[in-house]
């Protein structure tokens, strides 16, 4: 079945490092990818989606592109800070009903 | 504006209480979801509404009941619930699941539920 593969955590990185965050999956077809984020004590929020081959969704200074050939939508950032410390989760929308299929998460920690 | 409030924040039981949960969201979205989530493990999906009617129970106890009266609110009805029936319960909503069967879905900021 349809299945997110994400790298364990914790991720702990300094203020203004680079971010990687891996994500890759499984699926039948080619599924709306997206990725969630949830600060401590709260909700998801979404953070970005793609939804075809090579889309590219952004949001406050993240980034990931869809590749087909690899299966991945890995999240990046170019400089990270103090407030970015938060899950992060990788979901894809598939199965047999569309639901929401999420990979297991990654913390992240940015230490000023 | 894509917010889904939930109330209430924080909840505390009995095991033979009965409370409910409730969420609502004013977007205009036909499709809305109950999550439970675990410490430290993603959601994971118990039911969906589409259109108001339910559409998908992933084999949930009948201990939680979830009830849909309009397009905009959603329910969830608890009775006899256990220790570990704790979590985090989170309520999602999407714009279309008939029409579009991928969408976004948009979360509420979840009931932590303390079952004793």
């Amino acid at each position: 079945g349809d299945s997110v593969t994400q790298m364990e955590g914790p991720v702990t990185l300094s203020e203004e490092a680079f971010l990687t965050i891996n994500c890759t999956y499984t699926a039948t077809g080619y599924p709306s990818l997206f990725w969630y984020v949830q600060y401590p004590g709260e909700g998801l929020q979404l953070l970005l989606k793609a939804t075809k081959a090579d889309d590219k969704g952004s949001n406050k200074g993240f980034e990931a592109t869809y590749r087909k050939e690899t299966t991945s939508f890995h999240l990046e950032k170019g400089s990270v800070q103090v407030s970015d410390s938060a899950v992060y989760f990788c979901a894809l929308e598939g199965g047999s009903q569309g639901n929401l299929i999420f990979g297991k998460g990654t913390k992240l920690s940015v230490k000023p | 504006d894509t917010e889904v409030t939930q109330t209430p924040k924080h909840l505390v039981m009995g095991m033979t209480n009965k409370k409910s949960l409730k969420c609502e969201q004013h977007m205009g979205h036909r499709a809305m979801y109950w999550y439970k989530q675990k410490a430290k493990k993603p959601p994971e999906l118990m039911f969906v509404y589409s259109y108001e009617k339910l559409s998908i129970n992933e084999s949930v106890p009948s201990r939680f009941s979830p009830e849909c009266p309009n397009s905009s609110l959603l329910n969830l009805h608890l009775h006899a619930l256990q220790p570990e029936d704790s979590a985090l319960y989170l309520c999602a909503s999407s714009d279309d699941r008939v029409l579009a069967l991928t969408d976004t879905q948009y979360f509420g900021p979840g009931t932590r539920l303390t079952v004793l």
